[in-house]
């Protein structure tokens, strides 16, 4: 199973562009890369997913290098409700395989007026 | 879409009791897994089913734990006894197999306290 590092912690005020960085030196040829946000009392919630380069939605990018052992979820302009735990997960549970979906500790953002 | 709901949002029980926690997937997902979440433990897989067959209860801690899916629409996660140890935040979450990097959807969770 591919292993996730993230950083505990992170703080923002709002208005700012955040940037999450996960590591998985590990990760396999047939892995995405996926981010989840959760908000207290409630459950984690689906952001973006990626297998290379970059993508794009109304939420948020994520940023994959070519050697895809990294990958960095970007928040543009952040506010006082993005204040959630981001987690980075890697694997392929494609058709099966949900036990190799793993939420490490995440990150936990909190966002400053 | 109504999402994944589940039930009771909170219940407070005492120990030796039997608990049971009930969840309804999003219509047309084929896969359906409960979570818990704890401080210490962080977010963990109990157990997960597609087509309502149970794949992996790896997860589940102990005898006291059993989940059934008897249809498409309906599970049930069930500790008999319950301890204090139990005390936790159980997600369920359901998924569509569309075969290419599938999204979870969980639901609000039930706030699970025993005393």
């Amino acid at each position: 199973l591919a292993k996730t590092t993230q950083p505990i912690s992170m703080d923002s005020y709002e208005g700012q562009e955040v940037n999450i960085t996960c590591s998985h030196n590990n990760i396999a040829t047939n892995d995405y890369i996926t981010w989840y946000q959760q908000f207290p009392s409630q459950g984690p919630r689906f952001i973006i997913q990626g297998y290379k380069t970059k993508v794009t939605n109304e939420v948020a990018s994520l940023f994959i290098p070519a050697d895809r052992k990294s990958s960095t979820l970007s928040l543009p302009r952040v506010s006082l409700s993005d204040t959630a735990v981001y987690y980075c997960l890697v694997g392929d549970w494609r058709s099966g395989g949900y036990n190799k979906l793993i939420f490490g500790a995440g990150t936990r953002l909190a966002v400053h007026p | 879409d109504a999402g994944v709901i589940q039930s009771p949002r909170h219940e407070v029980t005492e120990m030796g009791q039997e608990v049971t926690l009930r969840c309804k997937p999003i219509s047309g997902h084929d896969y359906l897994f409960w979570y818990r979440q704890t401080m210490m433990r962080g977010l963990e897989l109990l157990i997960y089913f597609n087509n309502n067959v149970p794949i992996d209860d790896s997860g589940m801690p102990e005898d006291r734990f059993s989940a059934k899916m008897p249809n498409a629409s309906f599970s049930t996660l069930k500790i008999q006894p319950s301890e204090p140890r139990d005390s936790a935040v159980y997600f369920c979450a359901s998924s569509l197999d569309r075969g290419l990097g599938n999204t979870i959807y969980f639901g609000e969770g039930s706030w699970l306290t025993v005393v």
